[in-house]
């Protein structure tokens, strides 16, 4: 079935050791988003691709970089991971076609910084 | 800044009731208004979407939308323990656009037996 495949499920990391996750998809939608949610939080959008343009948002810490080397994947690098960072990055993906812009979720990778 | 509001919970509804969540948003702007469905520890999953004032029904589900009051709602029927998960109000600025989602914190409903 086509979807939004995450990897890996669950990250352990070390306190400032690079992290990344990894996003891709099967849907062939033009816009990726990455999203950060919080236990018992709302997801707060980081940063999104649509196509190969770069959108990212006002509040997103520097620490958090994004890559999209083509449509179907799409990275979420962490340069230096601090214990805030704990979460689950949750990727979506949506198609920018017919007025129908419903975005779609993969499962989530948890990452827990140790 | 944007804000979707919802009450937390929990809510309680018995076994094959009509569960009703609410939420309010303060962009006036907003076209585009999602529901989504969430267990814990899994992702976010869609449930209904609307881009019109009034109703849109989907099966055992009603999305209601109001611009003026900026309100969006979500009727569940015959609620089973199954639904029991944590519901997302999401808005989004554009109609067409690639902005991303503003979320609310969630409405945890629990359907009893």
């Amino acid at each position: 079935d086509a979807m939004v495949i995450q990897n890996p499920r669950y990250q352990v990391t070390q306190f400032g050791k690079p992290v990344t996750l990894s996003c891709s998809q099967t849907l062939n939608h033009n816009v990726m988003y990455w999203y950060q949610q919080k236990s018992s939080q709302a997801p707060k959008l980081l940063f999104h691709y649509y196509d190969k343009d770069f959108n990212n948002e006002a509040d997103t810490p520097d620490n958090f970089q994004s890559r999209r080397p083509n449509t179907s994947f799409c990275f979420l690098d962490i340069r230096s991971p601090g214990l805030g960072d704990a979460a689950m990055y949750l990727c979506a993906t949506s198609r920018m076609t017919g007025g129908r812009t419903e975005a779609f979720f993969g499962q989530g990778t948890r990452l827990t910084v140790v | 800044q944007k804000e979707v509001e919802q009450n937390s919970g929990p809510l309680s509804v018995p076994e094959g009731a009509i569960a009703s969540l609410n939420c309010t948003y303060s962009d006036r702007g907003s076209q585009s208004f999602f529901w989504y469905r969430q267990y814990s520890g899994k992702s976010p999953e869609l449930i209904m979407f609307i881009y019109s004032n009034g109703d849109k029904e989907d099966g055992r589900f009603t999305a209601q939308l109001n611009k003026a009051s900026q309100y969006v709602s979500l009727l569940i029927r015959d609620s089973q323990p199954s639904d029991s998960a944590t519901y997302l109000c999401a808005v989004k600025e554009s109609g067409g656009g690639a902005d991303g989602l503003t979320f609310g914190k969630g409405t945890h409903l629990i359907i009893q037996p």
